[in-house]
């Protein structure tokens, strides 16, 4: 079973922000947090990941709670094309079990 | 494009019939992943390869299920005796153990068994 819950679908409205939220209140000391997301009929997208020090790239910013039990993925301009659904997973980095567990994500759609 | 190619795309067969599908993961990538997805639901992991060695297989890959790194580069997934349950979208993903080991996955190949 996926260690992380998400909200199951969020509307934002294109040009705002869009934060997605994701609980992981189990999470152990050497995993880190990734972020996915998957456009309709194709394979999901690598956005973002991190362990407990904020991040950020060219696509999103990640921010982790200091008692890392949780954690938000901002996009900070949201367009259309952004409509996808967003997949919040623990791993630990090229440990033995190399799988990623997805839950259900939560399907972010993006109105104009 | 993540740099990880699937081949075929689709592929449609009749119940009873072997498919097989290939992966070509990322240059130099040592790790390389299947998936099965199915409508509305999140991935689930079939197998991985680390170079050409299979270290992990999932439950849900069953004995009509096979899969093979032969040179540690492309791999293959074969179904063999197809049944109705198989259509899914099958994803294959790479990373390296030495650039942070995170996942890249490829377009994926759609299978619909009549």
């Amino acid at each position: 079973d996926a260690k992380t819950t998400q909200p199951t679908s969020m509307d934002c409205a294109e040009g705002r922000a869009a934060n997605l939220p994701c609980n992981h209140s189990t999470i152990s000391g050497n995993e880190y947090v990734y972020w996915y997301r998957q456009i309709h009929s194709q394979g999901p997208q690598y956005i973002i990941h991190g362990l407990k020090n904020n991040e950020t790239n060219e696509m999103a910013s990640l921010i982790i709670t200091e008692d890392r039990k949780s954690s938000t993925l901002i996009l900070p301009h949201a367009t259309l094309r952004d409509t996808a659904v967003y997949y919040c997973i623990v791993r630990v980095r090229g440990g033995s079990q190399g799988n990623l567990i997805f839950g259900k994500g939560t399907k972010l759609s993006v109105k104009p | 494009d993540t740099g990880v190619s699937q081949n075929p795309r689709h592929k449609i067969t009749k119940r009873g019939q072997n498919v097989t599908f290939r992966c070509d993961p990322i240059s130099e990538h040592n790790r390389l992943y299947w998936y099965r997805q199915t409508l509305g639901q999140g991935p689930e992991f079939l197998t991985y390869f680390q170079n050409e060695a299979q270290l992990e297989k999932s439950r849900l890959l069953s004995d009509r299920f096979s899969a093979e790194r032969p040179k540690g580069s492309f791999s293959t997934l074969e179904i063999q005796r197809t049944e109705q349950g198989d259509s899914a979208m099958y994803l294959c993903a790479s990373s390296s153990t030495g650039e942070g080991d995170t996942q890249y996955f490829g377009p994926g190949t759609r299978l619909t068994v009549l």
